[in-house]
């Protein structure tokens, strides 16, 4: 079975921190996602990457940046963290043209 | 573009009938169809696909029919149990590109009433 694991389920930071949300596949997928979801508004694409050190913006980049340096793990920045992030966040794994498979999700609180 | 509708967004039926939800795509030259269903605290997780090479696909408890012709497709559950409930996304593969990119419906929440 593929694995997507997700580093913390719940996260509490302050408005300004430096905040790292981390991600690991063990299939050897060359895709990673990052979404976030919020209530009525359903999964929004942050940044994807297909390959080692390869990312591209997806819907809502703003207030983000992701690091690939290993196939397996694919990394979340919130530079500066404020309160409109606070929201589930959620990464996937896939290979190309075929299904994604999620991790558990975490969930961000910024206060 | 591509983009993915959904009719309903909450779905109530009662335990022991059949469900049907549905979703709509934009772009005809779509051809791989994904539904996930989500429960409450988790990730989603695959139900089932389809590729538009065929109109219907069956799996347990689930079939998901494809029309192309009005770009529509539906998730049928049979005898719907309470472990049923849940979010259901319809997903599509835009025609274009090679990265695994999904276009995700915004979801429907399905009650069941026992």
């Amino acid at each position: 079975d593929v694995k997507v694991t997700q580093s913390s389920r719940y996260l509490v930071k302050r408005t300004g921190e430096k905040v790292f949300l981390e991600c690991v596949q063990d299939m050897d997928h060359e895709n990673m996602f990052w979404y976030r979801q919020d209530p009525g508004l359903g999964l929004r694409l942050i940044y994807f990457s297909y390959d080692v050190k390869m990312k591209e913006k997806g819907d809502i980049p703003e207030g983000y940046s992701v690091s690939r340096e290993k196939k397996e793990r694919f990394s979340l920045i919130l530079e500066s963290a404020s309160t409109n992030q606070t929201s589930m966040y959620l990464c996937a794994s896939s290979l190309s043209r075929a299904e994604q498979y999620f991790g558990p999700g975490t969930r961000l609180t910024v206060t | 573009g591509e983009s993915v509708g959904l009719h309903l967004p909450t779905l109530s039926v009662q335990e022991g009938d059949n469900s049907i939800i549905n979703c709509a795509y934009s772009n005809s030259a779509s051809d791989y169809f994904i539904w996930y269903k989500q429960e409450s605290g988790k990730g989603p997780q695959f139900i089932i696909d389809i590729r538009s090479n065929m109109d219907k696909r069956q799996g347990q408890r689930v079939t998901v029919l494809l029309n192309k012709t009005v770009k529509h497709l539906s998730l049928q559950i049979a005898a719907t149990q309470p472990g049923d409930s849940a979010v259901y996304f319809c997903a599509v593969s835009p025609p274009w590109g090679n990265t695994g990119k999904l276009i995700f419906g915004q979801g429907t929440t399905l009650q069941v009433k026992p």
